[in-house]
């Protein structure tokens, strides 16, 4: 079981707003910054968001970060057939001394 | 543009040694940038395995660092993982990744090399 929590899955119609929650404790999120990865099927995971709420260059801003306190969230906006893929959190967690990731939410555009 | 590409043999036997290597293209691993190595098997998702540093200075993940060892070549621009006494539980994709390091709580991954199954197995 991951130490930060995501939903497994989550759907949403094209054109609608979809957002994906994260949930750690104060050693993790709480303390350091948040990133989102994009996995499309058969492929790498690719940066979607840095230091919380920063985009890497070429990421459209459909895509957004927030955090409050222990808990993150990726918010996708107008989403669209090719947002459908698996979305995970990573964050550095002090106590265990490592990156750690969340267990993956798999986006459904209906 | 950077790019990494992971190899390796896709079959490693139990007990022995999984041994990759992930060439970069496009950047000098010696101009800077920490490099790391992260996992993916069905079982436990994505997992950080380790990160080097050009200079050698590594940090790993605590619950693996007893038999992993990750190791840079600057003369070919490449970096390696090797991981020990296997089972089972170490069958996954392997992927190597630039790891943008400003502190412990402020570094990412990006871009990542397209992954190398690896099968542990008699």
């Amino acid at each position: 079981q991951s130490v930060l929590s995501q939903p497994p899955s989550a759907s949403e119609t094209p054109g609608q707003r979809v957002t994906i929650s994260c949930s750690g404790s104060s050693s993790n999120i709480g303390s350091n910054y948040v990133k989102w990865y994009q996995q499309l099927p058969g492929t790498a995971p690719n940066l979607l968001i840095y230091r919380n709420d920063q985009r890497p260059s070429g990421v459209p801003d459909r895509f957004s970060g927030s955090k409050s306190g222990t808990s993150a969230s990726l918010a996708i906006s107008g989403l669209r057939s090719e947002d459908e893929a698996d979305y995970y959190c990573a964050t550095w967690d002090g106590s265990l001394g490592g990156w750690m990731f969340g267990g993956g939410t798999k986006l459904t555009v209906l | 543009q950077v790019q990494l590409q992971e190899s390796g043999p896709g079959l490693v036997r139990p007990s022995e040694t999984l041994s990759l290597t992930c060439a970069v293209s496009g950047y000098s691993i010696s101009s800077g940038y920490f490099w790391g190595w992260i996992r993916q098997s069905p079982g436990k998702g994505l997992e950080w395995i380790g990160s080097i540093y050009h200079n050698a200075n590594t940090y790993y993940n605590p619950s693996l660092r007893s038999r992993v060892t990750i190791s840079v070549d600057t003369s070919k621009n490449l970096f390696s993982l090797k991981l020990n006494s296997v089972t089972a539980a170490d069958t996954a994709v392997y992927y190597c990744a630039r790891n943008p390091f400003y502190s412990s709580g402020d570094n990412w991954f990006d871009p990542w090399g397209q992954g190398i199954l690896v099968t542990v197995s008699s």
